[in-house]
């Protein structure tokens, strides 16, 4: 079975500098996606970048950029120019390539991040 | 554009009472529907999920059950809460055509 481990339960990071947090998954399968979604206070879980295994590039989204190393099985998150905004739990995640609507989203447990001013 | 809601925001229930929560998605159609459940300090668990009207799949046994009356309308229910069914669920939806699923935002469920 597919696992998703993020190691780092907390974080911390001082506004304006960078942070990377770390996420390694086990899979056998070649064909899959990588997520990571930031959970704020209030909760509703938001999707922050988008990995296709299938792509050597590195997914990028203004601020919020990947390492994305297959063969470790390696799927960090890097977060540039930090702000009081980001301040909250972020979670890997990982959907298999195939099976439609079956290929369900495992989680790692989450990385909570604080910003300091 | 989508937008996904869920309801009520918090609840609080005693034991051995049913529950009922909701969730629909404006904007889209056929959508693919899932309710997960996110214990304190854990990640998010996926209970069911669903492809189309009445069509239902378990990830995991419990006494909670889902359906789906109309196309972009999720219920999740009980007949008798448990303590351990206390937590934070969230509904999410995703179209045939993308892998990544968007979310609501929630609903606080304490059983007491």
């Amino acid at each position: 079975a597919q696992t998703v481990t993020q190691s780092q339960p907390e974080m911390s990071v001082q506004e304006a500098e960078t942070v990377t947090l770390s996420c390694t998954y086990d899979t056998s399968e070649s064909d899959y996606y990588l997520f990571w979604y930031k959970q704020p206070p209030s909760r509703q879980m938001i999707l922050v970048i988008r990995q296709e295994a299938y792509k050597q590039q590195n997914a990028t989204e203004n601020r919020f950029s990947v390492n994305f190393q297959k063969a470790a099985k390696s799927f960090s998150l890097k977060i540039s120019d930090s702000q009081l905004g980001d301040a909250a739990m972020y979670f890997c995640a990982y959907r298999r390539g195939y099976g439609g609507s079956q290929g369900n989203l495992i989680f790692g447990k989450g990385t909570k991040l604080s910003v300091k001013p | 554009s989508q937008t996904i809601h869920q309801w009520p925001a918090t609840l609080v229930q005693p034991v051995g009472s049913p529950l009922s929560l909701e969730c629909t998605v404006e904007g889209t159609s056929n959508p693919n529907l899932y309710w997960y459940r996110q214990a304190a300090g854990r990640g998010l668990q996926l209970l069911f999920y669903s492809v189309g009207i009445g069509q239902i799949s378990s990830e995991v046994p419990q006494n909670l059950s889902a359906s789906r009356p109309q196309d972009r309308q999720f219920i999740l229910s009980s007949k008798k809460l448990l303590l351990s069914d206390s937590g934070f669920y969230l509904c999410a939806w995703s179209n045939g055509a993308s892998p990544t699923q968007y979310f609501g935002p929630g609903t606080r469920l304490t059983v007491l």
